[in-house]
């Protein structure tokens, strides 16, 4: 069965400096990997999202990730993190055989200024 | 395009009351998703649509809940009767076939059973 891990529940970091929020799915296959963010009181927002082809994906405000098959890991990260970053980030993955997604339980960012 | 409308986007009612959700899914898509999140589960998928025909419900968690989804711009998540561990934010998400799992989610209902 399709899993998603993500080790860090709470991370904190200070505007300006880099980030990178980790996630490790188990599945097969290759998966279908998506990040979404959750600002307070508001729904997903899908960051990026990753189906075939180039390993290094590019979503929305500034942030990548890279699929590493060797390490069933989809991390993602920002070079520079503005204090907007402040949300939850949840990974997620879907597969060919399924229509659901499956999320991990989320990793809240805090920046301090 | 409007993106997935729910509402209402708050609702409190007393134990014992009827609630529904309503959700709009975004024009065209033809997966429809309820989930649920509470800071003690996390977000739970409770039933999923696909052309308007629940697939998957192995998530709802009692015989309180129902949804049903009579037409392809519209569903509902019923409560009946409610209870204070219901208390949640309820999420709609909608996806298309051939965009892969992509789901856009909705705002939420913040519900509070009393």
């Amino acid at each position: 069965a399709q899993s998603v891990t993500q080790p860090d529940i709470h991370i904190t970091v200070s505007e300006g400096a880099s980030l990178e929020l980790r996630c490790n799915y188990s599945y097969g296959a290759t998966p279908y990997l998506f990040w979404y963010v959750q600002s307070p009181g508001q729904g997903l927002q899908l960051l990026l999202k990753y189906f075939s082809g180039d390993t290094l994906v590019q979503g929305i405000k500034g942030f990548e990730a890279e699929f590493k098959r060797s390490q069933s890991s989809f991390n993602l990260r920002k070079p520079s993190v503005h204090w907007s970053d402040a949300a939850e980030y949840f990974c997620a993955v879907g597969a060919g055989n399924t229509d659901k997604l499956i999320f991990g339980t989320g990793t809240r960012l805090q920046v301090f200024p | 395009d409007a993106g997935v409308i729910q509402s209402p986007r708050h609702e409190v009612t007393e134990m014992g009351q009827e609630v529904t959700l309503r959700c709009k899914p975004i024009s065209g898509h033809d997966y429809l998703f309820w989930y649920r999140q509470t800071m003690m589960r996390g977000l739970e998928l409770l039933i999923y649509f696909n052309n308007n025909v629940p697939i998957d419900d192995s998530g709802m968690p009692e015989d309180r809940f129902s949804a049903k989804m009579p037409n392809a711009s519209f569903s509902t998540l019923k409560i009946q009767p409610s209870e204070p561990r219901d208390s949640a934010v309820y999420f709609c998400a909608s996806s298309s076939w051939d965009r892969g799992h992509e789901q856009y989610f909705g705002p939420g209902t913040r519900l509070t059973v009393t």
